[in-house]
């Protein structure tokens, strides 16, 4: 059974912050990803990984960084964070053969005073 | 112009009510078409795709492309109170290669009553 993990599922930061959100999923996918929900807006992606140590910007990468020097990790960085960066954050994993089907995880809770 | 347009809805029906899900799309390149079901305080998981054109079948679940229109529907037959989740439609061109990113609609709330 395929399983993606973040590691928390609630954070509260104060604005100007440094936050790392991580990800880890155990099924040997290649691709990664990290997008943000909000209401109205669905999900967006930020950043994605297809092989480690490699990274494409998504859809709204400002704001945001990434890392994955692992195959089964990939990591999510708020270098200062701000008040519009209070949101939802789900990681997601897939296969490269079969890209369509992308696994979340449960999401982490992010609200920055 | 979105990619991908969903009704966010709310959408509200009673029990054993036929539910319809649309999504439009402005991209003919894209070629996968997925519907994710996403229950509270959970991340989505996919619940049907699509390759192409037709009709695809899954119980009381039908997802339909007409790409002629770039139209994408969720048919939900008998619908239950486990179906209440927020129905997310997707859409890639990129489908077995490496890059493999999807596109989301905004997702719509569906809330089946008893």
């Amino acid at each position: 059974d395929v399983k993606v993990t973040q590691s928390s599922r609630y954070l509260v930061k104060r604005t100007g912050e440094k936050v790392f959100l991580e990800c880890v999923q155990d099924m040997d996918h290649e691709n990664m990803f990290w997008y943000r929900q909000d209401p109205g807006l669905g999900l967006r992606l930020i950043y994605f990984s297809y092989d480690v140590k490699m990274k494409e910007k998504g859809d709204i990468p400002e704001g945001y960084s990434v890392s994955r020097e692992k195959k089964e990790r990939f990591s999510l960085i708020l270098e200062s964070a701000s008040t519009n960066q209070t949101s939802m954050y789900l990681c997601a994993s897939s296969f490269s053969w079969r890209s369509y089907e992308q696994y979340f995880g449960p999401g982490t809770r992010l609200t920055v005073t | 112009q979105k990619e991908v347009e969903q009704d966010p809805g709310p959408l509200s029906v009673p029990e054993g009510a036929i539910v319809s899900l649309n999504c439009t799309y402005s991209n003919s390149a894209f070629q996968y078409f997925m519907w994710y079901r996403q229950y509270s305080r959970k991340g989505p998981e996919l619940l049907m795709y699509t390759y192409s054109s037709g009709n695809k079948e899954d119980g009381r679940f039908t997802a339909q492309v007409d790409k002629s229109s770039k139209y994408i529907s969720l048919f939900i037959r008998d619908s239950q109170p486990s179906d209440s989740a927020t129905y997310l439609c997707a859409i890639s061109n990129a489908g077995g290669t490496s890059y493999g990113k999807l596109t989301f609609g905004q997702g719509t709330i569906l809330t089946v009553h008893p």
